[in-house]
């Protein structure tokens, strides 16, 4: 079945600490890929998103994402987290010539002083 | 300023009587879509529209209507609301489809008793 999976559902990382986030995703070809953040109470923010091309994305707020083909991933990365990064985090991923969007169950980010 | 809003934020209802969740935009944008987010199921797409009068079903769309009658409003209408529809919803537009940058609005938490 057509899937966009976050294997975790609760990260907890210290501040300054790097951050990975996983996703992985089910379709017969590759999607669009997305990382979308919530903060607490808030609609969902672009972090940063993949075509085409370079399979290393730079997002907004210091975040990265690597796709990898051979892994159907789109990991999301930070190299050092800042208490303000606390939040919820979504893969997210349209299909070629599709209009609708799937997420994935989401990330819930918690970051230690 | 460039935002999507939702009223009403918070609505308690009963089994039964029909309701309307409002969305509107005021970037031009040509597409809109409706989701709800469930606890571990992250969001899931209701209906979405590319343009006035276009609308398709998402992922979820049982008990759920929507009209496009105007390019910047997108209401979410729950004829007969079942407890089943509690939920959060996000109403989102995007410049030309999912692909572009969706923009979130604020959220309307609904609870169906």
């Amino acid at each position: 079945a057509q899937s966009v999976t976050q294997p975790d559902i609760h990260i907890t990382v210290s501040e300054g600490a790097s951050l990975e986030l996983r996703c992985n995703y089910s379709y017969g070809a590759t999607p669009y890929l997305f990382w979308y953040v919530q903060s607490p109470g808030q609609g969902l923010q672009l972090l940063l998103k993949y075509f085409s091309g370079d399979t290393l994305v730079q997002g907004i707020k210091g975040f990265e994402a690597e796709f990898k083909r051979s892994q159907s991933s789109f990991n999301l990365r930070k190299p050092s987290v800042h208490w303000s990064d606390a939040a919820e985090y979504f893969c997210a991923v349209v299909l070629y010539n599709n209009n609708d969007m799937r997420f994935g169950a989401g990330t819930r980010l918690t970051v230690k002083p | 300023e460039a935002q999507v809003t939702q009223n009403p934020r918070y609505l308690i209802t009963v089994t039964g009587k029909k309701l309307t969740v409002t969305c509107s935009q005021n970037m031009n944008h040509e597409y809109m879509s409706w989701y709800r987010q469930d606890p571990g199921l992250g969001l899931r797409q209701i209906y979405y529209s590319m343009n006035v009068e276009v609308t398709d079903k998402g992922d979820v769309p049982e008990g759920y209507k929507v009209s496009r009658k105007e390019k910047r409003n997108f209401p979410l209408i729950l004829e007969s609301p079942s407890p089943n529809q509690t939920s959060l919803y996000f109403c989102a537009s995007s410049l030309g489809g999912p692909g572009y940058e969706q923009y979130f609005g604020p959220g309307t938490r609904l609870t169906v008793t």
